[in-house]
């Protein structure tokens, strides 16, 4: 069965760098996103990607993020300057459509800012 | 808004014991309903769903009917195993002004001691 596939699956960068986190959602889904958890607790939407544009973004998701698709098959989350509270596990998810299927989501990236 | 209320976990249950977990939720419309089991150091992953009212999902023993006069969605399970341990989540999937944001509960961690 497809998967969805996300690298690196653990990340330490120093405070103030840019890191980016990178998903290959599957191949045939149309509708990608962001979560975060913070030790293991609520799973926090950041963005959402449809037709090469953000579609939605929550609070969390401010300038210093972005999203990315830049080869029609990686899907990335850059964090431009990293604070100690981006300290996460970060998933990405894609879904066929998103009102009746459900979401894959990845293994997840764990990032941590020291 | 959209919105998940679940149960606060930890549950804690013996082996072959009867499991609920309380799932409510708040929408403008007629959301999808899902639950997402999340085994530890993994992603999120479908256990069931129901796409409109008085559906029942089914998967692996576990049940939820999807209730709209209470706006519920409980999970059960009569007899649950000791690999059943893991965070289960309860989400709502709805559009929402042409957005699409799959919104999640805060998870409820179960716990089986043999």
């Amino acid at each position: 069965e497809p998967e969805v596939t996300q690298t690196p699956s653990h990340q330490v960068t120093q405070m103030g760098q840019e890191v980016i986190l990178r998903c290959v959602p599957i191949s045939n889904h149309l509708y990608f996103y962001w979560y975060r958890q913070i030790l293991g607790q609520k799973v926090e939407f950041l963005v959402s990607f449809y037709n090469n544009e953000i579609s939605e973004k929550s609070e969390i998701f401010d300038d210093q993020f972005s999203v990315e698709r830049p080869d029609g098959s990686n899907f990335t989350l850059k964090i431009r300057s990293t604070k100690l509270e981006d300290s996460a596990m970060y998933f990405c998810a894609s879904s066929r459509d998103p009102i009746k299927s459900p979401l894959h989501f990845g293994n997840g990236t764990r990032l941590t800012v020291t | 808004g959209n919105s998940v209320t679940q149960m606060e976990g930890p549950v804690t249950l013996s082996e072959e014991a009867f499991l609920t977990i309380n799932c409510t939720y708040t929408a403008t419309g007629y959301p999808s309903l899902f639950w997402y089991v999340q085994y530890p150091g993994e992603g999120l992953q479908l256990l069931l769903k129901a796409t409109k009212a008085d559906d029942k999902g089914s998967n692996k023993g576990f049940e939820a009917t999807y209730r709209k006069e209470t706006t519920s969605f409980h999970l059960e399970k009569g007899s649950v195993q000791v690999s059943d341990s893991a965070v289960y989540f309860c989400a709502l999937s709805l559009t929402s002004g042409g957005s699409y944001i799959p919104t999640f509960g805060r998870g409820t961690s179960l716990i089986v001691h043999p």
